[in-house]
């Protein structure tokens, strides 16, 4: 089945670090790839997203690659601001809609 | 509008009431999803509708019953539940339900089971 590996949180970083949250999946056929974020208190919101190889996806200076060879799409961002606080999900939908996440990685960011 | 709510945002229940969480988007989507999400976990699916029919069902305990009345409203219907089905419930839509097509979230509702 299809399966979905975050690196383990939770992470600390300062205001201004380079983060770099890793995530690989397994899934047969060809899997659309998303990140999700969830801040306290709400639902998921949608961060980015890559539907084949190679494709980049970024939003508000994240940044993440889908990679077939490596089953990778990790996410990244140059500078983080205290407002990024929150956990982070990498997802993928192979059909149906059928989404599959992995298990979150909790960011925070301190001034 | 990208918005989708829920109600309520809070719901405490006994054992042997019998409850209905409410999902509404108006954003045109054919596809609703229920999720339940317990803490520090990810969402886990329940039910996936595609134009208002019933596609998925991941083995979900018949004391949840979803109901998906029209394109833009769906329900969760609880009955008998226990203390162990306390968590976030989240509903979701997306365009589609494809591969493709990202979800969008409500907020949740908050389910304490008495």
């Amino acid at each position: 089945g299809n399966s979905v590996t975050q690196m383990e949180g939770p992470v600390t970083l300062s205001e201004e670090a380079f983060l770099t949250i890793n995530c690989t999946y397994t899934a047969t056929g060809y899997p659309s790839l998303f990140w999700y974020v969830q801040y306290p208190g709400e639902g998921l919101q949608l961060l980015l997203k890559a539907t084949k190889a190679d494709d980049k996806g970024s939003n508000k200076g994240f940044e993440a690659t889908y990679r077939k060879e490596t089953t990778s799409f990790h996410l990244e961002k140059g500078s983080v601001q205290v407002s990024d606080s929150a956990v982070y999900f990498c997802a993928l939908s192979a059909n149906a809609g059928k989404s599959t996440f992995g298990d979150g990685t909790t960011l925070t960011v301190k001034p | 509008d990208t918005e989708v709510t829920q109600t309520p945002k809070h719901l405490v229940m006994g054992m042997t009431n019998k409850k209905s969480l409410k999902c509404e988007q108006h954003m045109g989507h054919r596809a609703m999803y229920w999720y339940k999400q317990k803490a520090k976990k990810p969402p886990e699916l329940m039910f996936v509708y595609s134009y208002e029919k019933l596609s998925i069902n991941e083995s979900v305990p018949s004391r949840f019953s979803p109901e998906c009345p029209n394109s833009s409203l769906l329900n969760l219907h609880l009955h008998a539940l226990q203390p162990e089905d306390s968590a976030l419930y989240l509903c979701a839509s997306s365009r589609e339900a494809g591969e493709t097509y990202e979800q969008y979230f409500g907020p949740g509702t908050r389910l304490t089971v008495t």
